[in-house]
């Protein structure tokens, strides 16, 4: 059964860099497959898609954070991770790992299953 | 971007009775090529990681109890929850996955009446 598992700081200072891994277990993230996505959900909103990645590297970011947003794969560990830079109060959320399952065109699906998420607070 | 509008926000709903959530997006998920609508439901309850329901706006996902079904076509979905149990206290979202700028609707509560 995959399981996927978020780990990190839960606190972050202002303009500094959020850093997040998932560890995948139970399957290969070097499945060609499927892509690996973040996702968070600010206190008392709904869900932002962060960005998504493929085992290869490939990445695609939401438009909104692109200029702040890293993501990347070491298919050694079984992990993807999420950087963030320049963070803000607006930046405070749950954040979450998931595995993309992608349609025909690859770069793009819905996400299952997740992982638990992790509680990341921009505060100093 | 696709802009993802659920209604209502907030749905009381009494034991065993049908509970209706509404999905339009802003422009059309069906993709012609293979008349397929892209959007996925989503079960999120407290303290937990939100659960796949539903794709291919109508496809269940295995395990998913046959009273979840989802339905429409092009801009407007629903999912029916067609007789509530208590368990089914939830956020439910709709994401389309007809562009790569995913989007995720504003969520519905359902709660009991």
């Amino acid at each position: 059964q995959l399981q996927l598992q978020e780990s990190g700081p839960g606190l972050v200072k202002p303009s500094e860099t959020l850093s997040l891994t998932c560890t995948v277990s139970g399957g290969s993230i070097s499945s060609s497959s499927y892509f690996w996505g973040w996702i968070r959900q600010p206190p008392g909103k709904g869900l932002e898609w962060i960005g998504s990645i493929y085992y290869s590297g490939s990445t695609y970011y939401n438009p909104s954070l692109r200029s702040r947003v890293t993501i990347s794969v070491d298919t050694s560990k079984n992990q993807f991770s999420l950087k963030l830079s320049s963070v803000t109060a607006a930046d405070t959320a749950v954040y979450y790992c998931a595995r993309m399952l992608p349609t025909p065109a690859k770069t793009k699906g819905w996400f299952d299953p997740w992982g638990q998420g992790t509680l990341v607070t921009v505060s100093s | 971007d696709i802009v993802m509008t659920q209604s209502p926000d907030s749905l009381p709903v009494s034991l065993g009775e049908r509970a209706t959530i509404n999905c339009k997006s802003s422009q059309s998920v069906l993709y012609s090529s293979n008349n397929k609508n892209y959007l996925a439901w989503y079960q999120h309850k407290p303290g937990q990681p939100p659960k796949l329901l539903i794709y291919w706006a109508s496809t269940r996902e295995s395990g998913v109890p046959d009273r979840f079904s989802g339905s429409g076509s092009g801009t407007d979905f629903t999912l029916t929850i067609s007789s509530l149990q208590a368990e089914d206290v939830a956020v439910y979202y709709c994401q389309q996955y007809y562009s790569t700028a995913l989007t995720f609707g504003g969520g519905t509560k359902v709660e009991i009446k």
